[in-house]
């Protein structure tokens, strides 16, 4: 299947962890996203990388550190979780850079923080 | 987000009848338009899409206007079905980045 996907689907984890989402797309692409979805289905774009240079760095938390090994890969670490990072994840990706393209999204990483 | 309010946050329908969704955007370079659906649980997906150099598209039951000069554009959707209950999510470029809205559930009763 031709698709952007993500692993882990749930993530539950407690206060002070580290953990990682990771994303990979078969679409070659050459642009990938991550989106932060809050409980009020905000979305709110975190990072952007074009062949594995960054790109966007929005207002985020230096807990949360992207990583791209490649173009159709790009991982999310994110240090000392707090209650506030509980949201869902999405990973997306789009052929160039310019915004004005379909963005194809993954389904998604539900972090529980307790 | 702050580049673009959309309007109304809820909006509750019979089945049949048409819903509309507005947006307005306040970066005048912004050029695109597009506008995703998300169902409960699922991911956005782009359901249609417009340009600066058009006032209108349609695609079967949804359509798109633009109106460049007030800065707005809408989301028509006729003949609603009960598969058209999802959040809708309008869009537009802030920089270069897409700044989307903050979104409109949608309820078609049967």
């Amino acid at each position: 299947d031709t698709a952007v996907s993500q692993t882990p689907k749930y993530l539950v984890t407690q206060m002070g962890n580290d953990k990682s989402i990771k994303c990979e797309q078969n679409l070659g692409h050459d642009t990938m996203y991550w989106y932060k979805q809050d409980s009020k289905k905000f979305l709110k774009i975190m990072f952007s990388y074009n062949n594995k240079e960054l790109i966007i760095n929005e207002t985020v938390p230096n807990r949360f550190s992207p990583k791209s090994p490649d173009k159709a890969h790009l991982n999310l670490h994110i240090n000392s979780l707090e209650l506030g990072d509980s949201a869902v994840y999405f990973c997306a990706s789009s052929h160039g850079q310019g915004v004005a393209e379909e963005q194809y999204f993954g389904p998604g990483t539900r972090l529980t923080v307790t | 987000g702050e580049n673009v309010e959309q309007h109304p946050s809820t909006l509750s329908v019979q089945e049949g009848d048409s819903a509309v969704i507005k947006c307005t955007y306040s970066d005048s370079a912004s050029n695109y338009f597009p506008w995703y659906k998300q169902e409960l649980g699922k991911r956005p997906q782009l359901i249609i899409d417009i340009r600066s150099n058009v006032g209108e598209k349609k695609d079967q039951r949804i359509a798109v206007t633009l109106n460049k000069t007030a800065k707005h554009f809408s989301l028509h959707i006729t003949e609603t079905q009960p598969e058209d209950s999802a959040v809708y999510f309008c869009a537009a470029p802030q920089g270069y980045k897409l700044s989307f809205g903050a979104g409109t559930t949608v309820t078609v009763r049967a």
